[in-house]
């Protein structure tokens, strides 16, 4: 079945530094990709997402590229601030699959001043 | 604003004791969502309305049920919480349109705590 594959361990960085969280992903046919992120206490907030293979999708500063030679959806920002401390969830959509989203497992960004 | 709405925020429950949570939506969609979230982890997938149609996760266990009694509301009833079920649990709704399920707008979600 389809699985998304995150970085686990949490990430902290300083202000300004620059962010990549890798993610990648096992799927049939051609899945939408996505990243959610999860502030303290709140639900799921779409940040970007990508349809098909070569889109970049980007908000807010950060950018992913939808690479289906390297099935990864890698997410990046080149100048994180505090406000970006986060939990940030990689996931697919798969019209194959039911078209129910597959999470992976989150990644926690923590920013220090 | 177009939104999803979750009631309480924070809910404490007893052991065995019946709960309620609550969802409603301004945005019209067809298709609405529950989520378990435990500490840590990603969200799972409860089950899931298209429109009145209920569809069920094969490893969802029998203790939660669910109902939608129109468009804007949807409730997750758990029947008998144990100390296990203490998670975040988040509602979700997307339009269905031409065969394929649109972006997820999600809520803020609601803590339950079972002592």
């Amino acid at each position: 079945g389809d699985s998304v594959t995150q970085m686990e361990r949490p990430v902290t960085l300083s202000e300004e530094a620059f962010l990549t969280i890798n993610c990648t992903y096992t799927a049939t046919g051609y899945p939408s990709l996505f990243w959610y992120v999860q502030y303290p206490g709140e639900g799921l907030q779409l940040l970007l997402k990508a349809t098909k293979a070569d889109d970049k999708g980007s908000n807010k500063g950060f950018e992913a590229t939808y690479r289906k030679e390297t099935t990864s959806f890698h997410l990046e920002k080149g100048s994180v601030q505090v406000s970006d401390s986060a939990v940030y969830f990689c996931a697919l959509k798969n019209n194959n699959a039911g078209n129910m989203l597959t999470f992976g497992g989150g990644t926690r960004l923590m920013v220090k001043p | 604003d177009a939104m999803v709405i979750q009631n309480p925020r924070y809910q404490v429950t007893q052991f065995g004791k019946p709960v309620t949570l609550s969802c409603s939506q301004t945005l019209n969609h067809n298709v609405m969502y529950w989520y378990q979230q435990k500490s840590s982890q990603a969200p799972k997938l409860l089950f899931h309305y298209y429109d009145k149609d209920f569809n069920n996760e094969a490893d969802t266990p029998d203790n939660f049920q669910s109902r939608r009694p129109n468009t804007s509301f949807c409730f997750l009833d758990i029947r008998s919480p144990g100390l296990g079920d203490a998670a975040m649990y988040l509602c979700a709704t997307s339009r269905l349109s031409g065969g394929s399920y649109n972006e997820q707008f999600f809520g803020p979600g609601t803590r339950l705590t079972v002592l």
